[in-house]
């Protein structure tokens, strides 16, 4: 059964922390995308990457970091420089080309808070 | 500044009727738009796209317009069901560029018994 597995699905940190969230997909797709969704906002992408080893910055990337050595996996870890971390984070994959009619399929987030 | 606006924050509809889903864009590069719903705590899914060499696409109860001129697409659904309620994200993308797509905010739809 094909999908994207992120996980956990809920995650607390405590502020000064770095924090890793999962992300697996076996849809054999080679792009791979991270969200961050807020309360009456859209999804606001952070990173992507079209290929294994390389990955490239989205809209607000700040304060995140990720890494792409399998095809397969596309951690994100939120680290303390970001300053408001709390929201609903969401990885989706897809086959290259999104123009071209290839839609980006999502996992179920996570969701982070800061105790 | 937004390049895809999604102007209700949310729509109710009865059951039985049509709901009208509207989105606005601002960069005339788009050529590809998608409809996405989503659920509470879970991901989007993937509803239905449209190409701009179109101006119309359907599936079953689901039919997206684009109006190029206007910059303008609308999502109908006919008849609308209670399982229709969820938030519906609009989103595109320009072909061959890269893979990033631009969301909009969502609108709400609650589908009244």
């Amino acid at each position: 059964d094909g999908g994207i597995t992120q996980s956990p699905k809920y995650l607390f940190r405590k502020e000064g922390q770095n924090v890793t969230l999962s992300c697996e997909q076996n849809l054999n797709h080679d792009a791979m995308y991270w969200y961050r969704q807020d309360p009456g906002q859209g999804l606001r992408l952070i990173y992507y990457s079209q290929i294994v080893n390389d990955f490239q910055k989205g809209d607000i990337a700040e304060g995140y970091s990720v890494s792409r050595e399998k095809k397969e996996s596309f951690p994100l870890t939120v680290t303390s420089a970001q300053k408001n971390p709390t929201a609903f984070y969401l990885c989706a994959s897809s086959f290259p080309g999104t123009g071209a009619g290839q839609p980006q399929h999502f996992g179920d987030g996570t969701r982070l808070s800061i105790l | 500044d937004q390049q895809v606006k999604q102007n209700s924050p949310s729509l109710s509809v009865q059951e039985g009727r049509i709901s009208i889903l509207n989105c606005d864009y601002t960069n005339s590069m788009f050529d590809y738009f998608l409809w996405y719903k989503k659920y509470p705590a879970e991901g989007p899914t993937f509803l239905i796209s449209i190409s701009s060499i179109k101006d119309k696409n359907e599936d079953g109860r689901f039919t997206v317009f684009l109006n190029k001129s206007a910059k303008h697409l609308s999502l109908h659904i006919v008849p609308s069901q209670p399982g229709d309620s969820a938030v519906y994200f609009c989103a595109a993308s320009v072909r061959n560029r890269d893979d990033k797509i631009i969301f909009g905010k969502g609108t709400r739809l609650h589908i009244l018994p």
